[in-house]
């Protein structure tokens, strides 16, 4: 089945460097890209969206990158501090019975060394 | 502003027992939805609502029932708590037309 997910499970930095995390997904027909960042014992917490007719879009030392020729989605991290270290997921949005719902990767971990 | 909450934070049932699991929303989003977190397989819609007593299953329905009779509250049940229900469940709500959805703090939930 469709289904998105992610390419490397856990990806450790030193802090100060810029960190890369990666996402395929497979439904073209998806409209919209969210990442999500988990601490450790917390839910998860909006980073930044992306729609689908868009290929960047930039936050703060955030900026996600939608290559819908390969089905790629990235989250690039600016300067990485020890407070970035979290799991982190993409998710996709599907329509669902006339609703739109999300579904999640299976995440990756970020380990940041200072 | 208590945004959103679940009760209880963790939770030891037995095989067999009901239960249920609270979520309470103050923003008033007409958009709810319960997740199951599990190591390797990330979040798992169970059901999710789209407004007061509309709700519709998702990805991992069995096994669970949920009731919506105002915009603020959430609860799932699990009629017949099995040990496969294990997992860590997090609600979440959402604006209409927006695509953020906000998540609780999460309920870890053991069955033995």
């Amino acid at each position: 089945g469709e289904s998105v997910g992610l390419h490397l499970p856990t990806l450790s930095v030193q802090e100060g460097d810029n960190s890369i995390i990666n996402c395929a997904y497979s439904n073209s027909a998806s409209d919209y890209f969210i990442w999500y960042k988990q601490e450790s014992g917390k839910g998860p917490q909006f980073i930044i969206d992306i729609r689908s007719n868009m290929d960047k879009r930039q936050g703060q030392r955030v900026t996600v990158l939608l290559n819908k020729t390969v089905k790629h989605l990235s989250l690039q991290i600016a300067a990485t501090q020890p407070g970035d270290s979290a799991v982190y997921f993409c998710a996709e949005s599907r329509m669902n019975s006339g609703y739109s719902t999300l579904t999640f990767g299976k995440g990756t971990m970020l380990l940041v060394s200072p | 502003d208590a945004g959103i909450t679940q009760s209880p934070r963790y939770k030891i049932t037995e095989t067999g027992r009901q239960v249920t699991l609270m979520c309470h929303q103050t923003w008033s989003h007409s958009y709810m939805f319960w997740y199951r977190q599990d190591l390797g397989h990330g979040l798992r819609l169970i059901y999710y609502s789209a407004a007061a007593d509309i709700t519709d299953k998702g990805e991992v329905p069995d096994g669970y029932v949920v009731s919506r009779s105002k915009t603020e509250n959430f609860p799932l049940t699990l009629e017949s708590a099995t040990r496969s229900q294990t997992s860590v469940y997090f609600c979440a709500s959402k604006v209409a037309g927006r695509n953020e959805q906000f998540f609780g703090p999460g309920t870890r939930l053991t069955v033995l």
